[in-house]
């Protein structure tokens, strides 16, 4: 049981171009979410799905873009890379039971835009 | 009023001694609420729930205030292994998961 599991670990891209985060979870949660956490701040929701098909916008999805077609992997899309999107980003699975939610996270993606 | 607060230290705290933070929330109709911790380049992973009563796990007790509207996590005899940043987290309930706040950096000095 790999938990939540999340590729590449750390990325240099210039400004412009794009790529996707890959991640990925093998305990049947529902639930997945995107978030970036820049230094010193708090985590911050980009996209979330509560489901294999069904996407919606956090607090921050400018720039970015997502997919659910499997329960198991919800891949993150930059596609014109720009310096304000330096950051970390952790994808997060969870299984909702009654209100009491504990979110696993995945290891984390470096990304540098220069 | 933003809506979960943490004073961010650090906190500096000699190995043994008792530290106690706090968080604030500003929307009262919150939910859920945890205690995450975060080491240094790691992913936050879940401390310990916060339950109405109180609840304790081993060292750490957690407490919610819900008419007051904040949280608070206890560590005694503290480890140097408790060294790391604590992040607040409430559910507000919806599908949306959950609001962090910035994290409280704490240092155990031996």
């Amino acid at each position: 049981n790999a938990g939540v599991t999340q590729t590449p670990k750390f990325r240099i891209l210039k400004i412009g171009q794009s790529m996707t985060l890959q991640c990925a979870q093998d305990m049947n949660h529902n639930y997945m979410y995107w978030y970036r956490q820049d230094p010193g701040m708090g985590l911050k929701l980009i996209y979330y799905s509560v489901g294999a098909g069904i996407t919606d916008k956090g607090e921050v999805p400018n720039g970015y873009n997502v997919s659910r077609s499997t329960t198991e992997d919800f891949p993150l899309r930059l596609e014109l890379a720009a310096p304000s999107q330096t950051s970390v980003y952790f994808c997060a699975s969870s299984y909702l039971r009654g209100g009491q939610e504990t979110q696993y996270f995945g290891p984390g993606t470096r990304l540098l835009v220069l | 009023r933003k809506e979960v607060e943490q004073d961010p230290g650090p906190f500096n705290v000699p190995e043994g001694a008792t530290v106690a933070f706090n968080c604030t929330y500003s929307n009262s109709a919150s939910q859920s609420f945890f205690w995450y911790r975060q080491d240094c380049r790691k992913e936050p992973k879940l401390l310990m729930s916060v339950y109405s009563s109180g609840n304790e796990d081993g060292r750490f007790t957690a407490q919610l205030n819900r008419a007051s509207q904040y949280i608070s996590l206890l560590i005694r005899d503290s480890k140097l292994s408790d060294s790391a940043t604590y992040l607040c987290v409430v559910n507000r309930g919806g599908a949306d998961g959950l609001t962090f706040g910035k994290g409280t950096h704490l240092i155990i000095q031996p």
